[in-house]
């Protein structure tokens, strides 16, 4: 079984560019998550999407971040235009059940340097 | 607000000798709490989780943890080092009052195993 994964795993751009972040999770998992972890700082979430909907965003920065699961498979997580206090390492985890008990099962994630 | 706190960014230990990797948190009701652990250029992976019950678990590669209701707290331990340990590992917790089941992470502690 694949494990969930993300692309690219290294993005450089400059300050006002957009990118644009893959995350394929574990096929049947219908729960997918953000996160992500800045200058070596905790992980912090960012969404949640159980399926196609966005279940929870609190954690979602500010309006330059989207993120979109078109059909309930793979996501997108865009920044539009990126900051320089955007970069760090994004990691996707998916699961199967949004249960309480149950764990991620996480990608190896998109380092993002802004410069 | 629900936090997680690692004390140590850096835990240093020879080979053989036990280790312990701390964790404190805090967290509306009853926890349930989580260690993952990050290898070199790889993602985050499940090591063992307490949700209820005895409050010693065991989990993958010989590690252990032993909740501490009291002291709020969740240290990561393992009998015998190996050099292989040496990684990066994250505490985790997720409270009952969460409705998406997102994680509260620590900000990681880097553990180094000298031969």
């Amino acid at each position: 079984e694949a494990g969930v994964t993300q692309f690219p795993s290294h993005s450089v751009i400059e300050k006002g560019q957009t990118v644009t972040l893959r995350c394929d999770p574990i096929s049947g998992h219908d729960n997918l998550y953000w996160y992500r972890r800045v200058m070596g700082k905790e992980i912090k979430f960012l969404l949640h999407f159980v399926k196609e909907s966005k279940q929870d965003e609190s954690g979602m920065p500010n309006n330059r971040f989207l993120a979109e699961r078109t059909g309930g498979t793979y996501s997108t997580l865009k920044v539009q235009p990126a900051e320089l206090e955007d970069s760090g390492v994004y990691f996707c985890a998916s699961s199967r059940t949004s249960g309480y008990t149950g764990e991620l099962f996480f990608g190896e994630g998109s380092r993002l340097t802004v410069l | 607000a629900q936090s997680v706190a690692q004390p140590e960014d850096q835990v240093n230990v020879a080979e053989g000798n036990p280790l312990t990797v701390k964790c404190t948190y805090s967290v509306s009701g009853n926890p349930y709490l989580f260690w993952y652990v990050q290898y070199p250029n790889r993602g985050l992976q499940f090591l063992l989780k307490y949700i209820t019950g005895d409050n010693l678990v065991k989990g993958s590669y010989g590690f252990e943890a032993e909740f501490n209701k009291s002291q709020t707290s969740f240290h990561l331990k393992k009998p015998s080092a190996l050099v292989s340990d040496s990684a990066l590992y994250f505490c985790a917790v997720r409270g009952l009052s969460s409705n998406t089941g997102k994680l509260i992470f620590g900000q990681g502690t880097t553990l180094q195993v000298k031969p």
